[in-house]
């Protein structure tokens, strides 16, 4: 099993759809979580860090589940430009510097 | 221009043959680190640095090799080790603090063996 594993895509979804990506994660003493978003052919870039209380920023909100296990990203009305990969990443802090990357769920958002 | 870079962006290399990535910052962060990404997958530390002259193994250290001389920069050497070296190459930085470890990207190198 895994460290870190995605939802398998791809996501084909139309425009102003919701659309919620989960990421379980093995390891219970998991200090930090990010959602990274990668367009084709180019490098991730932070879209959010994912808090204990969950938070949101516009039409993303990101929660964390510590009991599951699992960090979730919520898209509302998604938009054309929204289609990329998310990655899920998560770091363990007894493994200073270290953090694992989950392989990405593949998001399309079709007119 | 503030961030991180890396050169060359496309690479190609003969089999039995060392290469090396560069990676530069300017962001002032103290730790730095390689990833190997595979086509639909998800990113593999190869090495990490937290200071300068020093540096651990990632998950797949071998057949590669890296330094950490200075503050700013932190190249890789792919060496003819590596049996499958064919991938996209990302070098990340970040402050070196529990509370603030958010990692930030360059835009990364494709080497191709021929």
């Amino acid at each position: 099993r895994k460290e870190v594993e995605q939802d398998p895509g791809p996501f084909n979804v139309p425009e102003g759809a919701t659309v919620a990506f989960n990421c379980t994660y093995s390891n219970s003493a998991s200090q930090s979580f990010f959602w990274y978003r990668q367009d084709c052919r180019k490098e991730p870039k932070l879209l959010m860090s994912v808090y204990s209380s969950g938070n949101e920023d516009g039409r993303f909100t990101a929660q964390l589940n510590r009991a599951s296990q699992y960090i979730s990203l919520l898209i509302r009305d998604s938009k054309l430009s929204d289609s990329a990969t998310y990655l899920c990443v998560v770091k363990y802090n007894t493994n200073a510097g270290k953090s694992t990357f989950g392989d990405g769920t593949t998001l399309t958002v079709k007119p | 221009d503030g961030g991180i870079t890396q050169s060359p962006k496309y690479l190609f290399r003969k089999e039995g043959q060392n290469v090396t990535l560069s990676c530069e910052q300017n962001l002032n962060h103290d730790a730095m680190y390689w990833y190997r990404q595979d086509p639909g997958q998800g990113l593999r530390l190869i090495y990490y640095s937290q200071i300068v002259n020093d540096f651990q193994k990632g998950d797949i250290a071998e057949g590669y090799s890296v330094s950490r001389e200075k503050k700013e920069s932190f190249p890789l050497t792919v060496t003819s080790a590596q049996k499958n070296p064919t991938a996209f190459y990302l070098c990340a930085t970040s402050w070196a603090r529990t509370d603030s470890d958010t990692q930030y990207f360059g835009p990364g190198t494709r080497l191709t063996v021929l």
